[in-house]
């Protein structure tokens, strides 16, 4: 069965420090990945999505970008956090068949920039 | 116009009751419809797809109304265990990405 992974389950970070997540999955092969985030009390917005390796689509921008070197592995990095940046990351995947199918998510990291 | 609209609620239903919350959507062209549960600070979680003809799982009811763009998901003997908040999703066919809707908080009350 497919499993994902992702780290770490929560993080401090100061302001203008920098900043990589990573999620991997299992079980599965050239998968969909995509990056959400979730404000408090906010729906998701999608940072980023992939449909395989080196193929990055950017949905907002903003200070953060995500690599894909691997074809189950999904990285989210920053330079340089701001305090927007803080909030709940979630990392996704999906069998790739035109989007009819559901998304998977890991168990995401919340993350508090002081 | 928001391509996905959830009424946000809060719901607060009796424990047993029957509750039942619609998701509109704005693009005629969507092919396909889920419904998710979040719960409080975790991560979403699929609760079951919507097919066109309808589909049941347990307590669970989905149903899709192409016509009036609207899918709706239907709880029956609602238990404590059924609190969180319901995520309504779509998709188009071609495009890689789902929209979610922002969510319905359902509280089930001992």
């Amino acid at each position: 069965s497919q499993t994902i992974h992702q780290w770490p389950a929560t993080l401090v970070q100061p302001v203008g420090s920098p900043l990589s997540l990573e999620c991997t999955v299992e079980g599965t092969s050239n998968p969909n990945l995509y990056w959400y985030r979730q404000a408090a009390g906010r729906g998701l917005q999608l940072l980023f999505y992939s449909v395989g390796i080196g193929q990055i689509s950017s949905e907002v921008p903003q200070n953060l970008s995500a690599s894909r070197p691997q074809d189950r592995q999904f990285i989210l990095s920053s330079k340089k956090l701001l305090l927007s940046d803080s909030g709940f990351y979630l990392c996704a995947w999906s069998v790739w068949q035109g989007g009819r199918q559901p998304q998977h998510f890991g168990d995401g990291t919340r993350l508090s920039i002081l | 116009r928001k391509e996905v609209e959830q009424d946000p609620g809060p719901f607060n239903v009796p424990e047993g009751a029957t509750v039942a919350f619609n998701c509109t959507y704005s693009n005629s062209a969507s092919q396909s419809f889920f419904w998710y549960r979040q719960d409080c600070r975790k991560e979403p979680k699929l609760l079951m797809s919507v097919y066109s003809s309808g589909n049941e799982d347990g307590r669970f009811t989905a149903q899709l109304n192409r016509a009036s763009q609207y899918i709706s998901l239907l709880i029956r003997d609602s238990k404590l265990s059924d609190s969180a908040t319901y995520l309504c999703v779509v998709s188009n066919f071609g495009n890689e990405k789902l929209t979610f809707g922002t969510g319905t908080r359902l509280t089930i009350i001992p």
